[in-house]
């Protein structure tokens, strides 16, 4: 039972246009998100993160939104560069009674993004 | 300091050897973890321990058995292990674990069973 799904195993995208990463969970529990970027070789790095109450987060060229009613988010890179080629991963975490994610997160399978130049 | 040392980076072990991945972070981080991923596959939570202390044991079996000598470190003891256990085994550290937060990870630790 996978309850963090990004449905595209990969995708290719022009330099300078905009990526638009997609992500699907089925746990109404999860209620922080996170997304990490993984170069081959090496472990998977923090990008951003949302809260579920909040809908949008923005850093720099990344811009994560969160629809809560969909249990949908996705992340928007604009402009895209060929350094942000990579395995991007969505995660999910939930907080249990005492406040406690117990630092568990649930991984989605990975999207390859290749940013051509 | 904002590194996850994983060593050994490889590993080729029979199964009837016994070996330790070794992780280490000196950023202050309270809670460690081990993750699993297999080829093609996310990462799937291990252990956790917090405050030095294992907090989180998914059902993994006991020819995985891990150690928090300290807060800087944690190993991963394997033994009598499968084929189907090769896999990059990847540690991560994270301020506590009482919160939702960024994980740190490190490189991780490509294990083959043989």
């Amino acid at each position: 039972d996978q309850q963090v799904k990004q449905n595209s195993p990969s995708l290719s995208v022009q330099e300078g246009r905009i990526s638009i990463l997609n992500c699907d969970y089925t746990n109404s529990m999860f209620d922080y998100f996170l997304w990490y970027k993984k170069y081959p070789a090496e472990g998977p790095t923090f990008l951003i993160s949302i809260s579920s109450i909040k809908d949008k987060n923005e850093d720099g060229r990344f811009t994560v939104f969160l629809n809560k009613s969909a249990k949908h988010l996705s992340l928007h890179i604009v402009p895209s560069q060929p350094g942000d080629s990579a395995v991007y991963f969505c995660a999910a975490s939930a907080h249990h009674a005492g406040g406690t994610s117990y630092g568990k997160l649930t991984f989605g399978q990975g999207t390859i993004l290749t940013v051509h130049p | 300091d904002t590194e996850v040392t994983q060593t050994p980076k490889h590993l080729v072990m029979g199964m009837t050897n016994k070996k330790s991945l070794k992780c280490e972070q000196h950023m202050g981080h309270r809670a460690m973890y081990w993750y699993k991923q297999k080829a093609k596959k996310p990462p799937e939570l291990m252990f956790v321990y917090s405050y030095e202390k294992l907090s989180i044991n998914e059902s993994v079996p006991s020819r995985f058995s891990p150690e928090c000598p300290n807060s800087s470190l944690l190993n991963l003891h394997l033994h009598a292990l499968q084929p189907e256990d090769s896999a990059l085994y990847l540690c991560a550290s994270s301020r506590r674990e009482t919160v939702a937060g960024e994980l740190f990870f490190g490189e991780g630790s490509r294990l083959t069973v043989l």
